[in-house]
């Protein structure tokens, strides 16, 4: 079965370190993407980052980076020199052929950063 | 500007009255999806349409109706709400089904029935 897995419900991090996300997926699928998505606490989803099952190397959008480890089915978000704009809710999904190109969502991780 | 807007944005209800939850989205996208939120569940997708007059159920269906009758609109229509749909909802768009296509939401419905 499609799955999504986001095992840290909440963080707290000292602003300016660098935070690791965990997200891991099950599928069988040998085609599917993985997207993160931000949600601050005013409610908005915004995408953050992609990586297609075939990229050969691990997407970078500014301070995000995506940890993808193919063998161990592990997506995770890397957030770089954090700031206090960075506390948020983050959703890891992924979209495969067979759920119809559904999006599956995890329970998402709570991020807080410390001043 | 490109954007998903969903409407009303806060509604309190009560059980049993019929409510419609509009969607419109300006990119001319082809793809439309109604996702519900709720504490610990992520997101769960209710119902999503490929384009005009093509529906199909999502994960959480039930208590729920939509139409895609033009291809900017993808109302949700409550026939009896139960307090069990108070919710945070979302409506999202994309162009194309593969790839890096990606997902443009609205700034959600937050629905209260009491």
């Amino acid at each position: 079965a499609q799955k999504i897995t986001q095992t840290q419900p909440g963080m707290f991090v000292q602003e300016k370190e660098a935070v690791t996300l965990d997200c891991t997926y099950d599928t069988s699928d040998p085609s599917y993407g993985l997207f993160w998505y931000k949600q601050p606490s005013s409610g908005e989803m915004i995408f953050l980052i992609y990586q297609g099952s075939y990229d050969q190397q691990n997407a970078t959008e500014g301070r995000y980076s995506l940890n993808f480890q193919k063998a161990r089915k592990s997506a995770n978000l890397v957030i770089s020199a954090s700031q206090l704009g960075d506390s948020a809710m983050y959703f890891c999904a992924m979209r495969v052929v067979d759920s119809n190109y559904q999006l599956i969502w995890g329970a998402g991780t709570k991020l807080i950063i410390k001043p | 500007e490109a954007q998903v807007t969903q409407n009303p944005r806060y509604l309190i209800t009560v059980t049993g009255k019929k409510l419609t939850v509009t969607c419109s989205q300006n990119m001319n996208h082809e793809y439309m999806s109604w996702y519900r939120q709720d504490p610990g569940l992520g997101l769960r997708q209710i119902y999503y349409s490929m384009n005009v007059e093509a529906t199909d159920k999502g994960d959480v269906p039930e208590g729920y109706k939509v139409s895609r009758k033009e291809k900017r609109n993808f109302p949700l229509i409550l026939e009896s709400p139960s307090p069990n749909q108070t919710s945070l909802y979302f409506c999202a768009s994309r162009t194309g089904l593969d790839g890096a296509n990606v997902l443009t939401f609205g700034a959600g419905s937050r629905l209260t029935v009491l």
